[in-house]
């Protein structure tokens, strides 16, 4: 079945580390895209990328880090940097293109990051 | 830069009435796509509907319906026949059409559907 996997489920990281959340997807999607969720904040972007080894800063950037090396992959990495980086993450992937209709955002299961 | 807003935390709606959550969004762009995602306590999100923006109809799935209103930049969400399962937060969403694919989200409506 086709989806978009996060992993893992739960992290924890101790102050000052860097630590890697994945994200791979099946669904041949060209744009993917991490967001921070808070109580009250809704979803905030971190990054998006729309095609390989491309990629541009949302409104949160500040303290993280991406790659895009493969069409299938999008790790997002929490910096030392990253002042207050406990919150759950869901990272999404969609079509795109002035060709594309019915488009629409598919998302992982979000990773609950807590500093300890 | 695109903004969406949607202006109620929370609310609240019976069992088998219908609620309408509200969102707007500002924009310059004329070619765009809306979406109202739904996220239950598991935290999965869930499409619930969307909408191009070049369609004049509004769209419906099932009990969810929009009213798409393009000049005044507004999207509500109304959900009839509302059913304990509904009970969720809601975010509206904006997305660009033909260009920078970035996905903007509201800060979310959590409805609390009662008994």
């Amino acid at each position: 079945d086709g989806g978009i996997t996060q992993s893992p489920k739960y992290l924890f990281r101790k102050e000052g580390q860097n630590v890697t959340l994945s994200c791979e997807q099946n669904l041949n999607h060209d744009a993917m895209y991490w967001y921070r969720q808070d109580p009250g904040q809704g979803l905030r972007l971190i990054y998006y990328s729309q095609i390989v080894n491309d990629f541009q800063k949302g409104d949160i950037a500040e303290g993280y880090s991406v790659s895009r090396e493969k069409k299938e992959s999008f790790p997002l990495t929490v910096t030392s940097a990253q002042k207050n980086p406990t919150a759950f993450y869901l990272c999404a992937s969609s079509s795109t293109g002035p060709s594309i209709m019915n488009t629409e955002a598919f998302f992982g299961q979000g990773t609950r990051l807590t500093v300890v | 830069a695109q903004t969406v807003t949607q202006s109620q935390p929370e609310m609240s709606v019976q069992e088998a009435e219908t609620v309408t959550l509200s969102c707007t969004y500002d924009t310059s762009e004329n070619n765009y796509y809306l979406f109202w995602y739904k996220q239950p306590p598991s935290r999965q999100m869930i499409l619930v509907i969307r909408q191009e923006a070049y369609k004049q109809q509004n769209a419906t799935e099932n009990r969810f319906s929009v009213n798409f209103q393009k000049a005044a930049k507004s999207f509500s969400l109304k959900i009839s026949d509302s059913q304990l399962g509904d009970t969720a937060m809601y975010f509206c969403a904006f997305m660009r059409w033909g260009g920078s694919e970035k996905l903007v989200f509201g800060k979310g409506t959590k409805l609390t559907v009662n008994p």
